[in-house]
């Protein structure tokens, strides 16, 4: 069974520019987390769907984080316009209920 | 105060000896606890969890939960080079739905095991 899987596996932009990951979950899991680990600090929970509804977004930092999740399968999560500040790893996870939660390999933001 | 607590190590044992990892979290609504590893540059992979007061064992990892004391532990014997890697507690509240599948990480403890 195929894990979760995340791109791209490296992203380095611009301060200012746009910058959409994508994860594709395990196949059947329902929920959908997002988390990020800026340098030095734990990882923080972003948000979360279920199916392709928002349960809880309680942990976007601003309005300049828009996540999709369309019909339910692959989500995207677009930065727009990028911050220095949003540099770090962005984690995926997903589960059938709610835990536990199964993590893919990350996608490493740096802004320039 | 953090929500979650792990000293952060580094953690520093010899091949065969037993590793005591520790976490302590602060919200008593917690339900669920889990341990991940992590090595350098990839995902965290879930080695235990544990939703019940005390030990949990499967195979080399045992995992112990206090609830009155709000801390939980992994254990490993019989170390290996190849444990070496950062141990992630995350802990689950479940209140009525509002935080549910909220996972709230530890800084995460560095684990070194030498031959």
């Amino acid at each position: 069974e195929a894990g979760v899987t995340q791109f791209p596996s490296h992203s380095v932009i611009e301060k200012g520019q746009t910058v959409t990951l994508r994860c594709d979950p395990i196949s059947g899991h329902d929920n959908l987390y997002w988390y990020r680990r800026v340098m030095g600090k734990e990882i923080k929970f972003l948000l979360h769907f279920v199916k392709e509804s928002k349960q809880d977004e309680s942990g976007m930092p601003n309005n300049r984080f828009l996540a999709e999740r369309t019909g339910g399968t692959y989500s995207t999560l677009k930065v727009q316009p990028a911050e220095l500040e949003d540099s770090g790893v962005y984690f995926c996870a997903s589960s059938q209920v709610s835990v536990p939660q199964y993590f893919g390999p990350g996608t490493r933001l740096t802004v320039l | 105060q953090k929500e979650v607590e792990q000293n952060s190590g580094p953690l520093s044992v010899p091949e065969g000896a037993i590793a005591s990892l520790n976490c302590t979290y602060s919200d008593r609504g917690s339900q669920s606890f889990f341990w991940y590893r992590q090595y350098s540059g990839k995902s965290p992979e879930l080695i235990m969890s544990i939703y019940s007061n005390g030990d949990k064992e499967d195979g080399r990892f045992t995992a112990q939960l206090n609830k009155a004391s709000q801390y939980v532990s992994l254990l490993i014997r019989d170390s290996q080079p190849s444990d070496s890697a950062t141990y992630l507690c995350a802990v689950n509240v479940n209140a009525g739905g509002t935080s549910y599948g909220k996972l709230t990480f530890g800084q995460g403890t560095i684990l070194t095991v030498h031959p």
